[in-house]
């Protein structure tokens, strides 16, 4: 069977601190990968995603940057955080192909003071 | 482009009334359409999704939804809810680059 697991569950940092946000998946090969937010009352915001190693693409601009130095391995990071950066970020991965649905991590709760 | 509307950001239902939360969408490709549910502080979960076979999907938890081409819609009903039900309810479509489009999402509330 298939997991995904994030870490960490939960974040504080300072404003202008960096940040590493790390998702991997078990039990799977060649995933794609995603990365969204939910800002406070707000819905899912793509922000990254990944069809392989290496291959990154990006959906809204801004502070926040990804990488995949592994199959299974995908990391947020940000070299500054803002205060905006605040909120909820999920990792979810599907298999290859059109008709497939996305499965979630349980997800990190940054928040930037 | 896809879009997914979702009426009502906020529900609220009695213990054993009927769930109804109303998601429609509008697509330039064959939809293939999601519901998922979110509980506090949690990842999604899939309740169900439609990929062009029956109209009508069953899902977890007594959870149903039925695709209406005519009307763009993919409505998610429960006959009866429950206490356990309340949490936030997102829809999906499956756009032309392969990713999802979500809804604002609906957060159930069920009161006793």
């Amino acid at each position: 069977s298939q997991t995904i697991h994030q870490w960490p569950a939960t974040l504080v940092q300072p404003v202008g601190s960096p940040l590493s946000l790390e998702c991997t998946v078990e039990g799977t090969s060649n995933p794609n990968l995603y990365w969204y937010r939910q800002a406070a009352g707000r819905g899912l915001q793509l922000l990254f995603y990944s069809v392989g190693i290496g291959q990154i693409s990006s959906e809204v601009p801004q502070n926040l940057s990804a990488s995949r130095p592994q199959d299974r391995q995908f990391i947020l990071s940000s070299k500054k955080l803002l205060l905006s950066d605040s909120g909820f970020y999920l990792c979810a991965w599907k298999y290859e192909g059109y008709y497939n649905e996305q499965f979630f991590g349980p997800g990190t709760r940054l928040t930037v003071l | 482009a896809q879009s997914v509307t979702q009426l009502g950001s906020h529900v609220s239902v009695s213990e054993g009334a009927l769930v109804l939360l109303r998601c429609n969408y509008s697509s330039s490709v064959p939809p293939y359409l999601f519901w998922y549910v979110q509980y506090p502080n949690q990842g999604l979960q899939l309740l169900l999704k439609y990929t062009s076979a029956a109209t009508l999907v069953k899902g977890i938890n007594g959870f149903e939804a039925e695709f209406k081409k005519s009307e763009t819609s993919f409505h998610l009903t429960k006959p009866s809810a429950h206490m356990s039900d309340a949490a936030e309810y997102f829809c999906a479509v499956r756009n032309a680059g392969n990713m999802l489009t979500f809804g604002g999402g609906t957060r159930l509330m069920v009161k006793p």
